[in-house]
């Protein structure tokens, strides 16, 4: 079984300013790693991805992650944020050979002008 | 556009009813999912199918039911037995071949029971 962690469930940041969301995993065998973001009333986009090879994955919007195997950790952090990017962003976990995506409960980023 | 469509956006029921909600996707994708967002939940995940006449039930089916007859089609059912329906319902598909966790998600369906 797999579990996934997002450590704070809401982030207030100023326009400009730098945000990172922390997720933390659980899991036996090999995963692949995912951000997904959600506007209001809306379904989910991929951010971006880690499936295997650098560490450091970087996705759309200016986002990027990075995957720490030690600390069973994929942080997402974005330099100076925009108020567009106020939404709620998700962490995901799949297993290497496996079909399902297990969520973690979420991060709500509010971008403050 | 390729994409996935969910209709209605929003459905309003009485409690004791069965409601469908409307899956359709033109991505020619195998997979298909059916999850449940309630909020600091996340996304829990109730059915999933891998191909045509095949489904499995994921974390919390009890209450739902699903059918998958077509590839492009999905319909997910809210059972009289599903305790608290009131949720906001989301739909996804994928590819096999790039599945690696790659869904693709619909605009959702906000289901409120009264």
């Amino acid at each position: 079984a797999q579990s996934v962690t997002q450590l704070d469930s809401q982030v207030p940041v100023f326009e400009e300013a730098p945000v990172e969301l922390r997720c933390n995993y659980s899991s036996s065998v090999s995963v692949y790693l995912f951000w997904y973001v959600q506007y209001p009333n809306q379904g989910l986009q991929l951010l971006l991805k880690y499936l295997s090879g650098s560490t450091l994955v970087k996705g759309i919007n200016g986002f990027e992650a990075e995957f720490n195997k030690s600390q069973t950790s994929f942080h997402l952090r974005k330099p100076s944020v925009h108020i567009s990017d106020t939404a709620e962003y998700f962490c995901a976990v799949s297993q290497a050979a496996g079909n399902k995506l297990t969520f973690g409960g979420g991060t709500r980023v509010l971008v403050k002008p | 556009d390729g994409g996935i469509t969910q209709s209605p956006k929003y459905l309003f029921r009485k409690e004791g009813q069965n409601v469908t909600l409307s899956c359709e996707q033109n991505l020619n994708h195998d997979a298909m999912y059916w999850y449940r967002q309630d909020p600091g939940q996340g996304l829990r995940l109730i059915y999933y199918s891998q191909i045509v006449n095949d489904f499995q039930k994921g974390d919390i089916a009890e209450g739902y039911s699903v059918s998958r007859e077509k590839k492009e089609s999905f319909p997910l059912t809210v059972t009289s037995a599903q305790k608290n329906p009131t949720a906001f319902y989301l739909c996804a598909s994928s590819s096999p071949g790039r599945f690696r966790g790659e869904q693709y998600f619909g605009p959702g369906t906000r289901l409120t029971v009264t």
